[in-house]
């Protein structure tokens, strides 16, 4: 059973305006959350991340939102521009023995439109 | 420049016919990882490596195995593939196991089993 759920496989945003992704977690024990972008035939690659002694992580245009009592975390990118458009990955650790483990949700494909 | 090679970045097998897809790394990583993308599941972890022989399972580890003579190499190696196990397989690297280290992936190898 997943433990990171990302429940919008496509979103589609104008250029200009706020992209908002979501992601669902299960697992009480995750600690930390990565939020991972990938173009098509690349490896993905880090974007931002959070802690969860922490509610708001910022990063030039990215923040990251996390509502531990929901169980939810949100990747807001403004404004969006074109070279977003990629698969966005949430993804979660647990514990600092995690050996790297990372237990990523199905991914959401962002396009950006003119 | 730092960075993670797979290879091939393609292939197409027949079904029990042994193969190896070579992973390396030149970021003086201690943690090394095989992942594999599916469609609706995002990224699973098939192995990990935590040290120079020294691997673990991940998630989804059947049919697959892994070695690791040398800090900078992390072959996986499939000793009878079959259909199911057609997939994008990606290698991974972190500097160390802390839960928001940041991984490091290969760009991909797409592997196809007849």
């Amino acid at each position: 059973d997943q433990q990171v759920k990302q429940n919008s496989p496509s979103l589609s945003v104008q250029e200009g305006r706020i992209s908002i992704l979501n992601c669902d977690y299960t697992n009480s024990m995750f600690d930390y959350f990565l939020w991972y972008k990938k173009y098509p035939a690349e490896g993905p690659t880090f974007l931002i991340s959070i802690s969860s002694i922490k509610d708001k992580n910022e990063d030039g245009r990215f923040t990251v939102f996390l509502n531990k009592s929901a169980k939810h975390l949100s990747l807001h990118i403004v404004p969006s521009q074109p070279g977003d458009s990629a698969v966005y990955f949430c993804a979660a650790s647990a514990g600092a023995d995690s050996w790297g483990k990372l237990q990523f949700g199905a991914g959401t494909q962002v396009v950006v439109t003119p | 420049e730092a960075q993670v090679t797979q290879n091939p970045r393609y292939l197409i097998t027949v079904t029990g016919k042994k193969l190896t897809v070579t992973c390396s790394q030149n970021m003086n990583h201690e943690y090394m990882s095989w992942y594999r993308q599916d469609p609706g599941l995002g990224l699973r972890q098939i192995y990990y490596s935590m040290n120079v022989e020294v691997t673990d399972k991940g998630d989804v580890p059947e049919g697959y195995k892994v070695s690791r003579k040398e800090k900078r190499n992390f072959p996986l190696i499939l000793e009878s593939p079959s259909p199911n196990q057609t997939s994008l397989y990606f290698c991974a690297s972190s500097l160390s196991h802390g839960g928001g280290t940041e991984a490091f992936f290969g760009q991909g190898t797409r592997l196809t089993v007849v």
